[in-house]
């Protein structure tokens, strides 16, 4: 297996814009979970889905920020309108059988807003 | 916070030696996993210790746990260059569905 894959790996855009990052979680998991880096902040859960439902978005900052899973092997985070305070590593990680065990990480989208 | 605290926040050490970090936490948990990061890279899952567990091996690493003090400590045996990265600690807290992460320790191991 490839891993978990997200895509791009680094996105730098303009105040304003639309962003979309995307994550393909390792087949067979049914977790799948969206987090956000920064010095100041560290690891921040943004949400996680379950078997393709969202399960808990309160770690999501603003109404500008929003999360989809279609199916099991795709999620997209999007940001609209973006803000230069956006600017992060955004980390998609997934599991499989409960929340609590391994995550496997995918290499993470460096994203600036400018 | 429900986060995990590294202690401590950074750590230089010479090639050969051991590192030694710690983690604590404050709600009653499942399990405690460690992650190592490398710089520009994402956290790859290095060893999981159960709530009724109280130490763990793999390879150069040895992991603690101290329910009663809500405490864990990772050591690193015969440190490598390799080893240079940022290491996290996570909880499974009892009653949540996901991992609550720590602050982090950088270790640096100078060749």
């Amino acid at each position: 297996d490839a891993g978990v894959i997200q895509s791009p790996r680094h996105e730098v855009t303009e105040m304003g814009q639309e962003v979309t990052l995307r994550c393909k979680p390792i087949s067979g998991h049914d977790y799948l979970f969206w987090y956000r880096q920064t010095m100041m902040r560290g690891l921040e859960l943004l949400i996680y889905f379950n078997n393709n439902v969202p399960i808990d978005d309160s770690g999501m900052p603003e109404d500008r920020f929003s999360a989809k899973m279609p199916n099991a092997s795709f999620s997209t985070l999007k940001i609209q309108p973006s803000e230069p305070r956006d600017s992060a590593v955004y980390f998609c990680a997934s599991s499989f059988g409960l929340a609590g065990v391994e995550q496997f990480f995918g290499p993470g989208t460096r994203l600036t807003v400018l | 916070s429900q986060q995990g605290e590294e202690d401590p926040q950074a750590l230089s050490i010479q090639e050969g030696e051991n590192a030694t970090m710690n983690c604590s936490y404050k709600t009653s948990i499942n399990n405690l996993q460690w992650y190592r990061q490398n710089s520009g890279r994402g956290l790859v899952h290095l060893i999981l210790i159960r709530s009724n567990e109280r130490e763990k091996h793999s390879g150069r690493l040895r992991v603690t746990l101290d329910t009663s003090k809500k405490s864990s400590s990772l050591l690193i045996t015969a440190s490598r260059a390799a080893d240079t990265a940022s290491y996290f600690c996570a909880t499974a807290q009892t009653g949540a569905n996901n991992l609550f992460f720590g602050t982090g320790t950088r270790l640096t191991v100078i060749p």
